[in-house]
């Protein structure tokens, strides 16, 4: 069974541009989280979907950022006009089932770095 | 609000004796604790969990954690560490509620030296 799978690895782009990371989640989890670490501090909740739906975007910066987790194919988490604040390591994690105690599995994780 | 401290930015025990990691909790409600670990470059891999029952929880790799609910920890143990077992060490909490987003805390580097 396939763990979580982000891609790319690493991404690298310049101020103003639009970066796009990925997240397949393990076969047969429904429930999709990102989290966003910066240098030297912990992980930090962004977003948390359902197929199709939003559930808690309360980590999510108003403006420039969005997810979506498609019927059919990976969660995407879109970053527009990048900038270099934006540099963070970005992890996804994904749970079978809405359940308090289920574990969060979480992929290697896509490293931003703004030029 | 939850919230979780780790209050060692670093841990240092030599390979063979035991190991403690910190961490403590404030969250309403019962609570839900998960320790985590990560290896450099790499994603966080689940160590064990604390849901009900008994105070002490088994994980992966030797390790264990005590819950204790008059103190709100949750400190992870191992009889007898690694030089393997150095890494970063996060502990975290469910925030409760309709979301499951876990709150993290800052993280525990733990250095093992031969």
């Amino acid at each position: 069974n396939a763990g979580v799978m982000q891609n790319p690895r690493h991404l690298v782009r310049r101020r103003g541009q639009e970066a796009r990371l990925r997240c397949s989640p393990m076969k047969g989890h429904s429930h999709v989280y990102w989290y966003r670490q910066l240098p030297e501090e912990g992980l930090k909740f962004m977003v948390y979907l359902q197929k199709e739906n939003i559930i808690d975007e309360s980590g999510m910066p108003k403006e420039r950022f969005s997810a979506e987790f498609p019927k059919e194919g990976p969660s995407i988490l879109r970053i527009q006009q990048v900038v270099r604040g934006d540099s963070a390591a970005y992890f996804c994690a994904s749970s079978p089932q809405d359940f308090e105690g289920n574990i969060q599995y979480f992929g290697a994780g896509t490293r931003l770095s703004v030029l | 609000a939850q919230s979780v401290a780790q209050p060692e930015d670093q841990v240092n025990v030599a390979e063979g004796n035991p190991l403690t990691v910190k961490c403590t909790y404030s969250v309403s409600g019962n609570p839900y604790l998960f320790w985590y670990v990560q290896y450099p470059n790499r994603g966080l891999q689940f160590l064990l969990k604390y849901i009900t029952g008994d105070n002490l929880v088994k994980g992966s790799y030797g390790f264990e954690a005590e819950f204790n609910k008059s103190q709100t920890s949750f400190h992870l143990k191992k009889p007898s560490a690694l030089v393997s077992d150095s890494a970063l060490y996060f502990c975290a909490v469910r925030a409760g509620g309709a979301t499951n987003k876990l709150i993290f805390g800052t993280g525990t580097l733990l250095a093992v030296q031969p």
